[in-house]
């Protein structure tokens, strides 16, 4: 059973390029979260998707950055015109489960992350 | 806003000796995780902790949660060399459910011979 999968592992930008950053959840997992990892500090969540529905992105900035999970395919987390602030280690991680089940006890796995330069 | 925290943020020991990690938090919660990160890869779940007074051990590392407290210990016994990474405790986000998680910044573990 693979895990999250995550590609590209490292990509390049120049300022104002776009970033393109695709995760795969585990098989039979519909919920999909990406975090942001600056360097020496912890994991900042950005956006909860499920499937065609973006349910929260109170981490994500306002402008610039979007995310999608279709229901074909990956989850797309889209950075248009970079900047060197947004170089960072960008991870998605997924579910099997609902929001607000209380029996919910399973941790979130974490794909490998993507690694994103600015020049 | 919920508030993660972790220390030390850096720990340098010897092998063989004995240390904890502590994770405090500011809003009610019943969940806690820890997890582990090596340089460059991703997180790996090390233990989910479901209520108060819950302790679970694997092998050198032992955690507890204690929900009045909100607090969380990571416990490390006779260390060794392969235990050095960076571990994080993280709280579900105020909402509860599946939400999200709030990482605190990380306890960056070196381990000397």
């Amino acid at each position: 059973n693979a895990g999250v999968m995550q590609n590209p592992r490292h990509l390049v930008r120049r300022r104002g390029q776009e970033a393109r950053l695709r995760c795969s959840p585990m098989k039979g997992h519909s919920h999909v979260y990406w975090y942001r990892q600056l360097p020496e500090e912890g994991l900042k969540f950005m956006v909860y998707l499920q499937k065609e529905n973006i349910i929260d992105e109170s981490g994500m900035p306002k402008e610039r950055f979007s995310a999608e999970f279709p229901k074909e395919g990956p989850s797309i987390l889209r950075i248009q015109q970079v900047v060197r602030g947004d170089s960072a280690a960008y991870f998605c991680a997924s579910s099997p489960l609902a929001p607000g089940v209380s029996s919910y006890n399973s941790p979130l796995h974490f794909g490998n992350g993507t690694r994103l330069t600015v020049t | 806003e919920l508030k993660v925290e972790q220390n030390p943020l850096f720990l340098s020991m010897q092998e063989g000796k004995n240390y904890t990690i502590y994770c405090n938090y500011s809003t009610t919660s019943d969940r806690l995780y820890w997890y582990r990160q090596d340089p460059g890869k991703s997180l790996e779940s090390l233990f989910v902790l479901l209520s108060n007074g819950a302790v679970k051990q694997e092998g050198r590392l032992m955690a507890s949660l204690d929900t009045k407290a909100r607090l969380s210990t990571l416990h490390i016994t006779a260390a060794v060399h392969d235990l050095s990474a960076t571990y994080f405790c993280a709280v579900p986000q105020e909402g509860g459910g599946a939400d999200g998680l709030t990482f605190g910044k990380g306890t960056h573990l070196i381990i000397q011979p």
